[in-house]
């Protein structure tokens, strides 16, 4: 166990619905970042989060949205879904320490 | 901008061997961090090794180790005495004053018994 905990870990949703992934950190990390995985983009940056706040955007979609709650956990929010956003998610937090990674959430869009 | 290269195409190795995977980047930052995955099949990403641009030695994790030659741009992980289950896609990282990882797009290894 990492220490940072996604789920769910496998999601199979139909094109055009909205789903919601949730990651908590590991303890006392302030920072979470989410990353797209597919096999043609490879691994992607989509947006940090630092204790509450957006630190920062990469290439994230306008049908993506995220936040961090009070008790630093954070929710990706897709919605209207297409096939192209079957891919595997993950959550990373971050410390003094280092990054470290939850195991991810696989997205199937059918 | 920060960009990671990693050009090598599946690597195969015979186990107790070492193996050496190339990761090159770019970067614009003075200070920055060089990190290491490895990605079984299973999917989880597992923090294998880091080096710091102002670390003067290289890195050692056990098995793994970081050949970091800052002015060549870098940072090829060394796997020594290979296992079975060093299997993986193994993925070069970097991270700068962004604090943001960048991926290169990672290499599959194979260990032959």
């Amino acid at each position: 166990d990492s220490g940072v905990t996604q789920t769910p870990k496998h999601l199979i949703t139909a094109t055009g619905q909205r789903v919601t992934l949730r990651c908590s950190p590991r303890s006392g990390d302030l920072s979470v970042y989410w990353y797209q995985q597919s096999l043609d983009q490879g691994l992607q940056f989509l947006i940090q989060y630092y204790n509450g706040e957006e630190r920062a955007k990469g290439n994230i979609l306008e049908r993506f949205s995220a936040q961090q709650f009070p008790d630093l956990h954070s929710e990706l929010n897709l919605s209207s879904l297409e096939l192209g956003d079957s891919a595997l998610y993950f959550c990373a937090s971050s410390s003094h320490y280092g990054y470290t990674f939850g195991s991810g959430t696989r997205l199937t869009v059918v | 901008a920060q960009k990671i290269t990693q050009t090598q195409p599946g690597m195969f190795v015979q186990e107790k061997e070492a193996v050496t995977l190339d990761c090159t980047y770019d970067t614009s930052d003075q200070s920055y961090g060089l990190f290491w995955y490895k990605q079984p099949s299973s999917g989880e990403m597992i923090f294998l090794i880091y080096q710091g641009s102002y670390d003067e030695q290289n890195a050692t994790e056990g098995r793994y180790s970081l050949n970091f030659q800052k002015a060549r741009k870098s940072a090829n992980l060394v796997i020594s005495a290979s296992q079975l289950g060093d299997s993986a896609m193994y993925f070069c990282a970097l991270t700068g004053a962004n604090s943001k990882l960048t991926f290169g797009k990672g290499i599959t290894l194979s260990v032959r018994p």
